[in-house]
């Protein structure tokens, strides 16, 4: 079945230490998202990328990077993570100019921070 | 500033009677609005659209309307199932300028519980 993948599905880590989460489709889909989660909140975008084209927004904290190596896999990096960043972290996907902007999300990451 | 809202955290419904979930806006720009489902421990399910230009769309037990003079829209479920019951999520979208990507804003979701 095609489908996005988040490994793994819970993270801990210690204030300060770096993390990456692993995002994966294999829905062949050119634009995957990050979003931030935390809880009773609306999912909040962080970046896509549209192909290999990096698009942050405005208010996503420099702490947060991301990576794209290839067309199935997108990678979120926290570089110093602080107890404000625990949160489910979501990946989406869509395909190029896909009907009303429909996102398949994987099950998400949800990582704590001691 | 929200730009989606949903006001109601929680709704209870019973099996094979209604279920209506609300959601208004303050955009005017959005051009489809998405409604997600979620469970625990998974990520957001597409559940059903509609274009801004359009106020009906309906999908077997799911109709989603829209009321662009009031920037309201509602999901409504006939007749609900238990199995309906999870997280509901209200999204607008529009398109980033010159891409083919989207850009989505969610609500904060409403948890509908169906009982048996």
């Amino acid at each position: 079945d095609a489908m996005v993948i988040q490994n793994p599905r819970y993270q801990v880590t210690q204030f300060g230490k770096p993390v990456t989460l692993s995002c994966s489709q294999t829905l062949n889909h050119n634009v995957m998202y990050w979003y931030q989660q935390k809880s009773s909140q609306a999912p909040k975008l962080l970046f896509h990328y549209y192909d290999k084209d990096f698009n942050n927004e405005a208010d996503t904290p420099d702490n947060f990077q991301s990576r794209r190596p290839n067309t199935s896999f997108c990678f979120l990096d926290i570089r110093s993570p602080g107890l404000g960043d625990a949160a489910m972290y979501l990946c989406a996907t869509s395909r190029d100019r896909g009907t009303g902007g429909e996102q398949y999300f994987g099950p998400g990451t949800r990582l704590t921070v001691t | 500033d929200q730009q989606v809202k949903q006001n109601s955290p929680s709704l209870s419904v019973q099996e094979g009677r209604i279920s209506i979930l609300n959601c208004d806006y303050t955009n005017s720009m959005f051009d489809y609005f998405l409604w997600y489902k979620k469970y625990p421990a998974e990520g957001p399910t597409f559940l059903i659209s509609i274009s801004s230009i359009k106020d009906k769309n309906e999908d077997g037990r799911f109709t989603v309307f829209l009321n662009k003079s009031a920037k309201h829209l509602s999901l409504h479920i006939v007749p609900s199932q238990p199995g309906d019951s999870a997280v509901y999520f209200c999204a607008a979208s529009r398109p980033y300028s010159g891409a083919g990507s989207y850009q989505l804003t969610f609500g904060k979701g409403t948890k509908l519980s169906v009982i048996p």
